[in-house]
């Protein structure tokens, strides 16, 4: 199994919702990652956990909170968006952060904040 | 079956000489390409893009050439420089920039 899973795979919210992305990989992969990509852009770089404790948080705004429960699974909950967060939200996973490791991505979760 | 494909999982070059990185691709629809690279205890960077109405896009030491006929692009960091080690990434999509999918990455190692 080399995939990375994402649910849902779309998602509409309100400005006022509480929802939740879910990532999840069985490849025993220690680092997961969450990516923001709006459209015609690269993604950007979110969060990094490494060994289920974040180790990157690249200045995200506190609406966007990440959870790692178990080293398979990677969570990222949202609160109070506003409609420019809406995105196409990508997880990753890697065996681990070092240099020599392989990246899978999953296929996304489209997010549309209304 | 891979969409996207690096069949070079390593390579080594040294300092100074050029770096090759190779990517092919299996779907004609495929119209934008993204290079990355992944330092230690960081997650993949963006590099360089190339639209497939280019063949070729230049920044600084690293150019990435595009062939739609053959379906391979390729990146050349020239001169390279041991800071350049990481593992890159080539990745495609095929509405433009919406979605992307991934290729399995290629380890270079700059030797000074």
């Amino acid at each position: 199994d080399t995939e990375v899973t994402q649910t849902p795979k779309h998602l509409v919210m309100g400005m006022t919702n509480k929802k939740s992305l879910k990532c999840e990989q069985h490849m025993g992969h220690r680092a997961m990652y969450w990516y923001k990509q709006k459209a015609k852009k690269p993604p950007e770089l979110m969060f990094v956990y490494s060994y289920e404790k974040l180790s990157i948080n690249e200045s995200v705004p506190s609406r966007f909170s990440p959870e790692c429960p178990n080293s398979s699974l990677l969570n990222l909950h949202l609160h109070a968006l506003q409609p420019e967060d809406s995105a196409l939200y990508l997880c990753a996973s890697s065996q681990s952060t070092g240099l020599n490791t392989e990246a899978f991505f999953g296929q996304g979760t489209r997010l549309t904040v209304v | 079956d891979q969409q996207v494909k690096q069949n070079s999982p390593s390579l080594s070059v040294q300092e100074g000489r050029i770096s090759i990185l190779n990517c092919d691709y299996t779907n004609s629809m495929f119209d934008y390409f993204l290079w990355y690279k992944k330092y230690p205890a960081e997650g993949p960077t963006f590099l360089i893009s190339i639209s497939s109405i280019k063949d070729k896009n230049e920044d600084g030491r690293f150019t990435v050439f595009l062939n739609k006929s053959a379906k391979h692009l390729s990146l050349h960091i020239v001169p390279s420089q041991p800071g350049d080690s990481a593992v890159y990434f080539c990745a495609a999509s095929a509405d433009y920039g919406q979605n992307f999918v991934f290729g399995p990455g290629t380890r270079l190692s700059v030797l000074p």
